[in-house]
């Protein structure tokens, strides 16, 4: 089955800079990879994702790259805000009606 | 739509004794799941049900994990007995389907201490 891999577990970024977070697969079928965010003691909520047919989409600061071959996907934020405090989880599914299989999280803190 | 609703929101037991986990899925979402969170072992999912059925609980830890859909409103999440390796917070979540984009709601979570 597949296998998500999330890096770093933890990242501290200065208020303004940019912050990068990685996630690889392993089964060469997945084909949808969205990205939760969770606020401190709430809900994950999906903030964007991606289809395997698309390299790259942005949406305002948040940004997801996807390298098929390589088999891995990042989050790219831009002028990283407080409220961007939070823990995010990437995901991958495979196109054979499978439930989302997530990364174990990164807990980034911008600092004011 | 409120979204999905899990019950309660935080429970103390103590070890030995029986949890119930609640959750009512949104409205017209065909597919429920059950997910453990901890900080070791991030988001994992234990069991998931379409159409009130089960469809895999391989994610279930041990047998003293139950999970029971009676109805497409309703389901349950059970641990009896319970031991303080339990503690974590469980989410319950639906989707429409599983197809492509689509996405998956999650509830607000049951924070569960086992002392």
């Amino acid at each position: 089955g597949e296998n998500v891999e999330q890096h770093p577990s933890t990242l501290s970024v200065q208020e303004g800079d940019s912050a990068v977070i990685k996630c690889t697969y392993s089964d060469s079928a997945s084909n949808y990879f969205p990205w939760y965010k969770q606020e401190l003691g709430k809900r994950p909520q999906l903030i964007i994702d991606i289809r395997s047919n698309v390299g790259e989409k942005k949406d305002q600061r948040i940004a997801v790259t996807l390298n098929k071959t390589a088999k891995h996907f990042s989050l790219h934020i831009t002028e990283t805000q407080p409220e961007d405090s939070a823990v995010y989880f990437c995901a991958a599914r495979n196109s054979g009606n499978t439930p989302l299989v997530f990364g174990k999280g990164t807990r980034l803190s911008v600092i004011a | 739509d409120a979204g999905v609703i899990q019950s309660p929101r935080h429970e103390v037991t103590e070890m030995g004794q029986e949890v119930t986990l609640r959750c009512k899925p949104i409205s017209g979402h065909d597919y429920l799941f059950w997910y453990r969170q901890t900080m070791m072992r991030g988001l994992e999912l234990l069991i998931y049900f379409n159409n009130n059925v089960p469809i895999d609980d391989s994610g279930m830890p041990e047998d003293r994990f139950s999970a029971k859909m009676p109805n497409a409103s309703f389901s349950t999440l059970k641990i009896q007995p319970s031991e303080p390796r339990d503690s974590a917070v469980y989410f319950c979540a639906s989707s429409l389907s599983l197809g492509l984009n689509t996405e998956a709601f999650f509830g607000q979570g049951t924070r569960l201490t086992v002392v």
